[in-house]
Formats: C-alpha cells, structure tokens, sequence
C-alpha cells in the first residue's frame, strides 16, 4: 500500500528566512513524488516532480524538493520565504510498480509566511 | 485560457435530493478525474476516467455516479445526497495516460453542502 504523511500541520516563517515543508512516504516500489500548492478558493496548482535522476528538483515559483530515499523523504524547500507563499501546500506519491492508477495524496501544510 | 472549469461553485442539497457537477477542459487532454477534499483528509479520488468512452472508480466511488460525456466533459452525479457528502469537489484533468507521470491541472472546486 502506498501513502503519504504530512506531519505538520501548520509551518509559520518569517519574510526573506528559509522554509521547509516535510513529507514522507510509503511505496513498496520507486516512487512518484508530487507537491501541489492551493491557494485560498482555488484548485491545487502542480510545483514540481521527482520520477527519476537527480534527487534535487527544481520546480515552479522558486521551490526545489529534495528526494531522500534513505529517509523516505520529499520536503519541500525554497531559500528565502515570499509573503505570496502563504498557501496550503500538498505531498503526493504514486508507486508506479504496484499498477496503481491514483495519486494519493498527504492532508497538507498550512504554510504562513510572516511579514 | 479557461484550463477545468466547473459548476456550479457553491450549492445545498438536503438530504436525498441529486445533483449532477459538470466539469470540461480545454487542453485536448486524455484523462480525467473528480476528487474530493475533506478537512484532515487529503485529497482522495472518487472516479476517473483514462480517455473518452471510459471511467474507473478510485478510492472513494460509494454513492457517486460519473459520465465521460466526450474528451472535454467529465460530470459526477450524485443520485441521492447524503450529510457524509458534504465536501469540496474538484475535477483534474492531464496530458498523459492516468497512471504515467504526468502532472494534474485543478478546476477551482465546488463547495457542496448536504443539509
């Protein structure tokens, strides 16, 4: 079975610091790493992926994730943090290996950057 | 450059009325699905569909109906609404073949409330 964990709920940063959204995984194969962003009262807009190669993926907006398969991780980072950040913020995983035709998808993060 | 589209954006059902949420894409892609979005939850997958003529259920299907009208539309139906249903609802669509790699695009969601 595959899954995905969020394990904050809510990340406040300060304007111009470093963030870090964490999200760890579950697959029994290679997985399929995604984060989404959703901005208040609109669908979830794609940032980046990992499918294979570097294990540092740049994406939209200035974030980049980094793929840790030791810790079966996929935080989400970006080196200096924008008001117009503040947004919920989705991991999601795909194991490619077990057929599986479905996203599954983390219960987000809360990111607040402080002005 | 509409992307999803989707109606309506708000409505309230009492208990056991239907309603059918339509959703249509404008960017020829092959796949479809509908999601809902639950507080605490995630997002979790109700029914997809991989290309015209053809539509699966995923994680969540009980009490949903859903028809791939032509490549553009994608409708979910539900017959007899139920409090458990009340959600936020959101139709994707993507370029590749449902299980690749490819990244999904949100229509902005409907907020269904049963009474």
């Amino acid at each position: 079975a595959q899954s995905v964990a969020q394990p904050e709920d809510q990340v406040n940063v300060a304007e111009g610091n470093p963030l870090t959204v964490k999200c760890t995984y579950s697959v029994s194969g290679n997985p399929y790493l995604f984060w989404y962003v959703q901005y208040p009262n609109r669908g979830l807009q794609f940032l980046l992926k990992y499918i294979t190669g570097d294990n540092l993926v740049k994406g939209s907006y200035g974030f980049e994730a980094e793929f840790n398969k030791s810790q079966t991780s996929f935080h989400l980072k970006k080196p200096s943090a924008l008001v117009s950040d503040s947004a919920l913020y989705f991991c999601a995983v795909r194991d490619p290996g077990a057929g599986a035709n479905n996203l599954f998808f983390g219960t987000g993060t809360r990111l607040t950057v402080i002005p | 450059n509409a992307g999803v589209t989707q109606t309506p954006k708000f409505q309230v059902l009492k208990t056991g009325q239907s309603m059918t949420l339509q959703c249509a894409q404008d960017m020829n892609h092959n796949s479809m699905y509908w999601y809902r979005q639950d507080p605490g939850m995630g997002l979790r997958l109700i029914y997809y569909s991989a290309s015209e003529g053809t539509t699966d259920k995923g994680e969540v299907p009980n009490g949903y109906n859903v028809s791939r009208l032509n490549k553009r539309e994608f409708s979910l139906r539900l017959e007899s609404a139920a409090p458990s249903q009340t959600s936020v609802y959101f139709c994707a669509s993507s370029d590749g073949w449902v299980g690749t790699n490819e990244k999904l695009f949100f229509g902005s969601g409907t907020q269904l409330s049963v009474l």
